[in-house]
């Protein structure tokens, strides 16, 4: 089965600071990774995810994001926070449920922005 | 514009009544998706659907029903046998069953009993 743990329920940086939210999960296949951003009362928005090839992807807003197989990892950084970054951030693995295709995601991680 | 349209926005729902939340989406998915939010709680898979008249169950679908007549609709039916109905839910879809393929997703309707 898979599944995803993101450390860090709440991460509070200063605006302009090193944005690093952490994500681990566990698959028994290649896993297919994502990242989605909610802002409150919305829907969720693909911020990147990685299939296969490059290790390092990048997103829109400034967003990338490494997966390392050997630490089962795929965390997501940015350089400089803004402002408009806070908000909360789903990080999800492709699962099988009888056959089909689904996403299992982890239980979000609530970014705050201070000035 | 394409997308997908979730509604109501807001509903409020008494003890004992069924209510249905409309999912429409004009993207010409084949799969489609319905997922609970909880504060804390990340988002769980209640059903899901990859073509017309098939659905499966997700991980939390006591209490739930849906159904799958037209591809570009999924409502999902909240059932009295739910006893802990107040959460926001969201539709989500797909082109279908290639693991990779992006899932889109609804803005979310907001359910509330009182």
């Amino acid at each position: 089965a898979q599944s995803v743990t993101q450390l860090g329920s709440h991460v509070s940086v200063s605006e302009g600071a090193l944005v690093l939210l952490r994500c681990n999960y566990s698959s028994s296949v290649p896993p297919y990774l994502f990242w989605y951003v909610q802002y409150p009362n919305q829907g969720l928005q693909l911020l990147l995810k990685y299939t296969t090839g490059a290790t390092l992807v990048k997103g829109i807003n400034g967003f990338e994001a490494e997966f390392k197989k050997s630490e089962t990892s795929f965390h997501l950084t940015k350089p400089s926070a803004h402002m408009s970054d806070a908000a909360e951030y789903f990080c999800a693995v492709t699962a099988m449920n009888s056959g089909y295709i689904t996403l299992t995601f982890g239980k979000g991680t609530m970014l705050l922005v201070s000035p | 514009d394409g997308g997908i349209t979730q509604s109501p926005k807001y509903l409020f729902r008494k003890e004992g009544q069924n209510v249905t939340l409309s999912c429409e989406q004009n993207l010409n998915h084949d799969a489609m998706y319905w997922y609970r939010q909880d504060p804390g709680q990340g988002l769980r898979l209640i059903y899901y659907s990859q073509i017309v008249n098939d659905f499966q169950k997700g991980d939390i679908a006591e209490g739930y029903s849906v159904s799958r007549e037209k591809k570009e609709s999924f409502p999902l039916t909240v059932t009295s046998a739910q006893k802990n109905p107040t959460a926001f839910y969201l539709c989500a879809s797909s082109t279908g069953q290639v693991a990779g393929n992006t899932i889109y997703f609804g803005e979310g309707s907001w359910l509330t009993v009182v």
